[in-house]
């Protein structure tokens, strides 16, 4: 069964920095791209990074390029997303999801909210 | 960037009676076309991608269709579970790939 665990969420300020982790488990992670998607409160879906299977290709929104960056470490079946100059309009769920093209898991994701 | 329009906004259903849901790509996306199911808080659901193939563990009774602008996900005799926000998503035009606003499926 696939298991995609996030972790790292929490309360920044606004010009912060967070990283995200997404613990893969029950796939062959090193085979699969993976993303991130979000989805700010009582809002809907986001998508903002993903990254190919063996890391060499990422993919951003316009919205977050530059100050986020995507990474994996496919000996610890582990997605990252670091983000910095966290803004107001960052406050989401952050979701990881099996693939970059449609999205077969996700995880139960992990909440950052932006605030002063 | 491909914007996706859903519509209604809400739906209120009984239980048991079909549920027709619309999504509306600004360009051509062929069948690269997905629907999501998402309970409050809960993460999303894959229930169809290829626009009309039902993801492992999808009911029979979640159908998708449409190809080119135009989609539409039906859901044939509404159970219990099936009250959700339902989200079609693009990944014609990608990346990014974008999502629709959602369907709110209620109870009537």
């Amino acid at each position: 069964e696939v298991q995609l665990l996030e972790s790292g969420g929490g309360l920044v300020q606004p010009g912060g920095s967070l990283r995200l982790s997404c613990a893969a488990s029950g796939f062959t992670f090193s085979s699969y791209a993976m993303s991130w998607v979000r989805q700010a409160p009582g809002k809907g879906l986001e998508w903002v990074s993903g990254i190919s299977g063996n890391g060499d290709n990422t993919y951003y929104a316009d919205s977050v390029r530059g100050r986020f960056s995507v990474s994996r470490d496919n000996s610890k079946n582990t997605l990252y997303l670091q983000m910095s100059s966290l803004r107001a309009g960052d406050t989401a769920v952050y979701y990881c999801a099996q693939g970059v093209m449609k999205f077969h898991s996700w995880g139960q994701g992990t909440l950052v909210p932006v605030s002063s | 960037e491909m914007v996706m329009t859903q519509s209604p906004a809400t739906l209120s259903v009984s239980p048991g009676e079909r549920a027709t849901l619309s999504c509306r790509a600004s360009q051509s996306v062929s069948s690269n076309l997905a629907w999501y199911q998402q309970k409050p808080g809960q993460a999303p659901r894959l229930l169809i991608y290829g626009a009309s193939t039902r993801a492992t563990g999808i009911p029979a009774r979640f159908s998708g269709s449409g190809s080119g602008t135009e989609f539409t996900l039906t859901i044939s005799s509404l159970q219990s579970e099936d009250f959700a926000v339902y989200y079609c998503q693009q990944y014609s035009n990608w990346p990014p790939v974008t999502f629709g606003g959602g369907t709110k499926v209620e109870i009537k």
